[in-house]
């Protein structure tokens, strides 16, 4: 079975500072997908950025960039240039890749981060 | 604001009540889900449909009960609910089933005293 696991439950940045939030997994499969989400104040979720396992290349949008370590099983997210509307809640995902379609969407219990004038 | 609309924001209700959540998608798309969101808790996949079928229904007790009338709406009828089904419960719906990119609505924020 596939688990994610987000160490820090709340984390803190000042504004306009760079930031690292932690996420780690477990699976036997080599071919999947890893997502970070954010779930701000207003609860509705969008996907942040997504990552294909088999990608060496680490994804990034905009001021959002992740650190994908396959053989650590590790997928951490930077936020750069924090801003006050990174407040949210951003939970560690994965999903297996069945050729293209990914199954079943695994979060893990998420991180609160508050971004500090 | 993504295009999945969940209705009610908030509900309280009692244990013997019977209610019903309601979730639309504006965006064509074909599957929908139901997550469960407890604070502390990972998010917990409960109901899965595609194109009006349920193609997944991950051991939630019976007192849940889902209904996809066509593929932009998706209901979950509550009944005889207990104080730890309180959550955020999350519909969210994908272009097709599976698909990478799922967009969620606000949610509804259920209490259950």
């Amino acid at each position: 079975a596939q688990t994610v696991t987000q160490s820090q439950p709340e984390m803190s940045v000042q504004e306009a500072e760079t930031v690292t939030l932690s996420c780690t997994y477990d699976t036997s499969e080599s071919n999947y997908y890893l997502f970070w989400y954010k779930q701000p104040p207003s609860r509705q979720m969008i996907l942040v950025i997504r990552q294909e396992a088999y990608k060496q290349q680490n994804a990034t949008e905009n001021r959002f960039s992740v650190n994908f370590q396959k053989a650590a099983k590790s997928f951490s997210l930077k936020i750069s240039d924090s801003q006050l509307g990174d407040t949210a809640m951003y939970f560690c995902a994965f999903s297996l890749n069945y050729g293209g379609s990914q199954g079943n969407l695994i979060f893990g219990k998420g991180t609160k981060l508050s971004v500090k004038p | 604001e993504t295009g999945v609309t969940q209705t009610p924001r908030h509900l309280v209700m009692g244990m013997t009540n019977k209610k019903s959540l309601k979730c639309e998608q504006h965006l064509g798309h074909n599957a929908m889900y139901w997550y469960k969101q407890s604070a502390k808790k990972p998010l917990e996949l409960m109901f899965v449909y595609s194109l009006e079928e349920r193609v997944e229904n991950n051991s939630v007790p019976s007192r849940f009960s889902p209904e996809c009338p066509n593929s932009s709406h998706l209901f979950l009828h509550l009944h005889t609910l207990q104080p730890e089904d309180s959550a955020l419960y999350l519909c969210a719906s994908s272009q097709d089933l599976w698909s990478y990119e799922q967009y969620f609505g606000p949610g509804t924020r259920l209490t259950v005293t």
